[in-house]
């Protein structure tokens, strides 16, 4: 069975302090996906990236970067130089490809609650 | 660029009521999702519908019925209410059905029952 452990529950920076949320899935398929999505305090759900299981590469975007190694099955996300725009809910998820390709849900992992202080 | 809509945003409901939530893709996406978000919990998945079949189902209570219409839009309707349904819930779509397209949701919405 999928699943998504985020320990961070809550994280507490100053503005301009780079800080990393970590995320470790478990799953028994070979192909699957990674996602992280952004919560803010208006609720609704932002996607950030999706990564497949066969591309390793980090990513940039901006003050984000993703950070995904299969060997310790870890997506870690870090955001750079916070900004309090950024406090929010934090999800990382996994979707499986499942046989016949029928797990296409995601399973969230249970967020880290970022708060970014002026 | 269009997003997922979802009506109503806010909903007030007492006790064994019936209520009805809808959602209406982005445009050409075929494929959508119902997702429960309790408070303080993470999202979990309801229930899917591609080209208007139920194409997965999960910890849906026996309460609730979705189904996708020929526009692709989508209702979730919710019976016999019970105090622990209020959450917010997500609809979400994708384009085709295939693991790891992107899954956007919309704003969500805001069940109360009481």
């Amino acid at each position: 069975a999928q699943k998504v452990t985020q320990a961070q529950t809550e994280i507490s920076v100053v503005e301009k302090e780079d800080v990393t949320l970590d995320c470790v899935y478990e799953t028994r398929d070979t192909t699957y996906y990674l996602f992280w999505y952004k919560q803010p305090p208006s609720g609704e759900l932002v996607f950030l990236i999706r990564r497949n299981s066969f591309d390793e590469q980090n990513e940039i975007s901006g003050r984000y970067s993703w950070n995904f190694q299969k060997s310790t099955s870890s997506f870690n996300f870090t955001i750079t130089a916070s900004q309090v725009v950024d406090s929010a809910v934090y999800f990382c998820a996994l979707s499986e490809a499942g046989s016949g390709g029928s797990n296409y849900k995601l399973t969230f992992g249970k967020g880290t609650l970022l708060t970014v202080n002026p | 660029a269009a997003g997922v809509i979802q009506s109503p945003r806010h909903l007030i409901k007492e006790k064994r009521e019936t209520a009805t939530l809808k959602c209406y893709p982005i445009p050409r996406h075929d494929t959508v999702y119902w997702y429960q978000q309790g408070p303080g919990q993470d999202p979990q998945f309801l229930i899917s519908f591609y080209e208007k079949m139920q194409s997965d189902k999960g910890s849906i209570p026996d309460r609730f019925s979705a189904q996708q219409f020929s526009d692709y839009h989508s209702e979730l309707n919710m019976s016999s209410l019970e105090l622990g349904d209020s959450a917010l819930y997500f609809c979400a779509s994708s384009l085709g059905y295939l693991s790891g397209n992107t899954i956007y949701f919309g704003e969500g919405s805001w069940l109360t029952v009481v």
